[in-house]
């Protein structure tokens, strides 16, 4: 099976709400990529963070990862109605996904 | 522009009429990768290859095939398909196995 898995499997905020949602992965890492899929489009890489990294920044995007709990956080600040998407992670070398995070964002 | 190039992006077929999806970037990557996604189900990989003339079983083989003659290319090949097949399939490219690059999608319905 795939290594991440994403959890919740839905997430529904208001407009301006922050959204978390996580990913748990099963063997270690070099890297770890998130990516976003709106309905019934291809995958689009978000943020890829290092295994040597804690923390990352990409706009409103904040990415944590925690190698001793074989676990990634990904933060969405001020959401807007546009992040309504479908959020996935995947770790280097491992080309496989999980059913992802489903993010509602209502206006 | 880099992009991963799939066609055709809808096709309508009937059951056991062999099809071919195709597939090809221009980025000079290494590893290509074939999914099929299905509700609640997420992305599942159906093949995928390292490298031209290397290529390897995903998770959901059964009833396709790939060839990778070329580095740019990865077609997908259903000799016989099946209304179980009907899905949403994507093609995806990396360099190192690492970030990938989705094409547009094929939506596939087999009836």
């Amino acid at each position: 099976s795939q290594q991440g898995e994403e959890d919740p499997q839905a997430l529904s905020i208001q407009e301006g709400e922050n959204a978390t949602m996580n990913c748990s992965y099963k063997t270690s890492i070099n890297n770890l990529q998130w990516y976003r899929q709106n309905s019934g489009r291809g995958l689009v890489h978000l943020i890829l963070i290092r295994s040597n990294e804690r923390e990352k920044h990409s706009g409103r995007l904040r990415v944590t990862l925690d190698t001793s709990k074989k676990s990634s956080s990904l933060l969405i600040t001020a959401s807007r109605a546009a992040d309504t998407a479908s959020y996935f992670c995947a770790t280097d070398g491992d080309m496989r996904f999980g059913a992802g995070t489903r993010l509602t964002v209502k206006p | 522009e880099a992009q991963v190039t799939q066609n055709p992006r809808y096709l309508i077929t009937v059951t056991g009429k062999k099809l071919t999806v195709t597939c090809s970037q221009n980025m000079n990557h290494e590893y290509m990768s074939w999914y099929r996604q299905d509700p609640g189900l997420g992305l599942r990989q159906i093949y995928y290859s390292m490298n031209v003339e290397v290529t390897d079983k995903g998770d959901v083989p059964e009833g396709y095939k790939v060839s990778r003659k070329e580095k740019r290319n990865f077609p997908l090949i259903l000799e016989s398909p099946s209304p179980n097949q009907t899905s949403l399939y994507f093609c995806a490219s990396s360099l190192h196995g690492n970030i990938q690059y989705f094409g547009a999608g094929t939506r596939l319905s087999v009836l």
